[in-house]
């Protein structure tokens, strides 16, 4: 059984660009969670995608944007990068909408200078 | 909105004494609590989730719906436990986690 991965595990972006993270969830897991943990902070749900629909979101901005593909994996699309969205990148995934226990993956680190 | 509280930011005790980590949340309906925990270099684990009621590594926790908390216990603690702790709970049906701050456990010998 495959684990949650995450891609890139660093990045480093200039203000206003835009930047793309990679989740593949876990073998049989449909569910896909986002989260952003800023330096000594707990994570911060993002949205969460279910069969390839977002279902729920949480408090930030359109620029914030997601996607699920047919095999569950998942990507997170941040447009004109600012300077507070430096912070690890979470993505979880859980084998239904229901529930279950959530697997995270390791994290992508993004820098933004 | 709903809020997960951690007050302590690090807790230190020396093996073999108890530990509580604290944990409060703020929520109108009936949420489900989680603790997950962070080992050094490795990623963030589920720890355990209060409609079980198991006890993993001799940790335990109670809901208690008066006090709004969800203390996580340990009767001795071990050198092995030292990690960062979250409390979580589900914003709504379905794993979409409010997280609390974190406590760092350090178990000293």
């Amino acid at each position: 059984e495959t684990g949650v991965t995450q891609s890139p595990t660093h990045l480093i972006k200039t203000r206003g660009q835009q930047v793309t993270l990679r989740c593949s969830s876990q073998s049989g897991h449909n569910t896909v969670s986002w989260y952003q943990q800023a330096l000594g902070q707990g994570p911060q749900f993002i949205f969460q995608y279910y069969r390839e629909e977002e279902n729920g979101r949480g408090n930030f901005p359109p620029r914030f944007s997601g996607l699920q593909f047919p095999n569950y994996s998942s990507e997170l699309n941040v447009n004109a990068l600012e300077l507070d969205d430096s912070a690890l990148y979470l993505c979880a995934s859980s084998p239904d909408m229901a529930g279950g226990e959530a697997f995270f993956g390791q994290g992508t680190r993004l820098t933004v200078v | 909105a709903q809020r997960v509280t951690q007050p302590e930011k690090l807790l230190s005790v020396f093996k073999g004494a108890p530990v509580e980590l604290k944990c409060n949340y703020s929520y109108s309906g009936s949420p489900e609590l989680f603790w997950y925990v962070q080992y050094s270099r490795q990623r963030l684990q589920l720890l355990l989730r209060h409609i079980s009621r198991e006890s993993i590594k001799g940790f335990t926790a109670d809901l208690n719906k008066g006090e709004t908390s969800f203390h996580l216990k340990k009767p001795f603690a071990q050198e092995e436990d030292s990690a960062m702790y979250y409390c979580a709970s589900n914003m709504e049906y379905g794993n979409k986690l409010v997280f609390g701050a974190g406590t760092i456990l350090r178990v000293k010998s």
